[in-house]
């Protein structure tokens, strides 16, 4: 079955780029998406791209996906301190599928 | 739009005691919702697949009876914890989908804390 994964941890300064990078092994994920966990809240989906796209960008937010690689990146351009979270990756087969996650990437920011 | 809500959003109960948790789709209509449990610092694990008028199809290693999942209707799942006991305390989240959203995606609840005493 597939299998996500991705860094613990990322520390960034303040109106700085942060890069979230991501691993997965199921070449047949057709949805690779990014969500967004606030301590004590639910997930946000953030945004998505599709398996037959290599970048998406969407203001702050960029996607990158390289299929040979399998690997996933998500940047956030000038990170503010509300974007202190964890983030997720995850990818699914098709619409109809259940998703996987990855262990969450957890994003702290530096005055 | 795409809002699901959960209900209760905190719960502590007796060791023992059962307790049942609602996850609603508020502005569309879920054809498909999940079941996940996080601990602590952890990753999301899905507990179980449930569609509308039909079985949930458990994952792996988890109790059918223990978990018991209801989606009696388009807008509406239930999870109820049998027995509880401490080491089910955990955050449960649901979420829901259905084809045409944007991108295919699932929409998440806020989520459940369950704390088993």
């Amino acid at each position: 079955g597939e299998d996500v994964e991705q860094s613990l941890f990322l520390s960034v300064r303040e109106g700085d780029s942060s890069v979230i990078n991501c691993t997965y092994t199921d070449s047949s994920s057709t949805y690779l998406y990014w969500y967004k966990q606030e301590p004590g809240a639910g997930l946000q989906l953030l945004t998505y791209i599709f398996s037959n796209m290599d970048m998406k960008q969407d203001q702050r937010l960029t996607v990158l996906l390289n299929k040979k690689d399998k690997h996933l990146s998500l940047r956030i351009a000038d990170t503010q301190t509300g974007d202190s979270a964890i983030y997720f990756c995850a990818g699914g087969e098709s619409s109809a599928s259940k998703i996987i996650f990855g262990s969450g990437t957890r994003l702290s920011i530096r005055p | 739009g795409a809002v699901v809500s959960q209900h209760p959003s905190r719960v502590i109960c007796k060791s023992g005691t059962s307790v049942k948790i609602e996850c609603r789709s508020l502005d569309f209509q879920a054809t498909t919702m999940f079941w996940y449990r996080q601990f602590p610092k952890q990753s999301l694990m899905l507990m179980a697949t449930s569609n509308e008028g039909s079985k949930a199809t458990y994952e792996q290693g988890v109790e059918k009876d223990k978990f018991l999942i209801n989606h009696a209707s388009l807008t509406l799942s239930t999870l109820t914890v049998t027995s509880a006991h401490p080491e089910d305390s955990s955050f449960y989240i649901c979420s829901a989908k259905t084809p045409g959203l944007v991108g295919d995606t699932q929409y998440f609840g806020p989520g459940t804390r369950l704390t088993v005493l």
